[in-house]
């Protein structure tokens, strides 16, 4: 069985100064990893993801993650944060063909906070 | 624009009424995900579906029900017997049940009064 925990529930940053969020994942195949970021009442938008290519992944508004087969980590970052970047953010495992059920699994999620 | 459309965007329903929310996506995907969200939690899966005519509970789909007779569509309806329905819901396709990130719609608020 697969399975998804982010360290963080919250996490708190001055603009400017770098993220980090963490994301260890359990999974029995090869997983396909994503970083999707929801804003207040909004849907989920995809950051980045991972499948199989290569481990470092960059996404969209500067964010980035790593994939760590060994330490079964896939943690987010971004170099600078800037105050848009306020939102709660989630780290998603799919697993692969061998799972027969539903094949997602969703992290609790970690909301950001970037001061001024 | 390709994507998914849910509506009502905000519902208020008194308590015993049933409720459907609609889910409707053009990107050609075959499954479909119903996922309710409360305040300072994360995502539970309701229903979800790999292909038309078919469906599948997720881990909180008592007192929910859903369709898929048609593959763009996949309404969620919740029943008076869902006893806390008061929660954000986020409908979601992907392209194949193991394939690809999943794409969300802007998500529906529900508050029973």
């Amino acid at each position: 069985a697969q399975s998804v925990t982010q360290l963080d529930s919250h996490v708190s940053v001055s603009e400017g100064t770098p993220v980090l969020l963490r994301c260890n994942y359990s999974s029995s195949y090869s997983p396909s990893l994503f970083w999707y970021v929801q804003h207040p009442n909004k849907g989920l938008q995809l950051l980045l993801k991972y499948t199989s290519a290569a481990t470092l992944v960059k996404g969209i508004n500067g964010f980035e993650a790593e994939f760590k087969k060994s330490e079964t980590s896939f943690h987010l970052t971004k170099p600078s944060a800037h105050m848009s970047d306020a939102a709660e953010y989630f780290c998603v495992v799919s697993e692969g063909l061998n799972n027969a059920g539903n094949m997602l699994t969703f992290g609790g999620g970690t909301r950001l906070m970037v001061k001024p | 624009d390709g994507g998914i459309t849910q509506s009502p965007k905000y519902l208020f329903r008194k308590e015993g009424q049933n409720v459907t929310l609609s889910c409707e996506q053009n990107l050609n995907h075959d499954a479909m995900y119903w996922y309710r969200q409360d305040p300072g939690q994360g995502l539970r899966l309701i229903y979800y579906s790999q292909i038309v005519n078919d469906f599948q509970k997720g881990d909180i789909a008592e007192g929910y029900s859903v369709s898929r007779e048609k593959k763009e569509s996949f309404p969620l309806t919740v029943t008076s017997a869902q006893k806390n329905p008061t929660a954000f819901y986020l409908c979601a396709s992907r392209v194949k049940r193991d394939t690809g990130e999943l794409f969300f719609g802007e998500g529906s608020r529900l508050t029973v009064l």
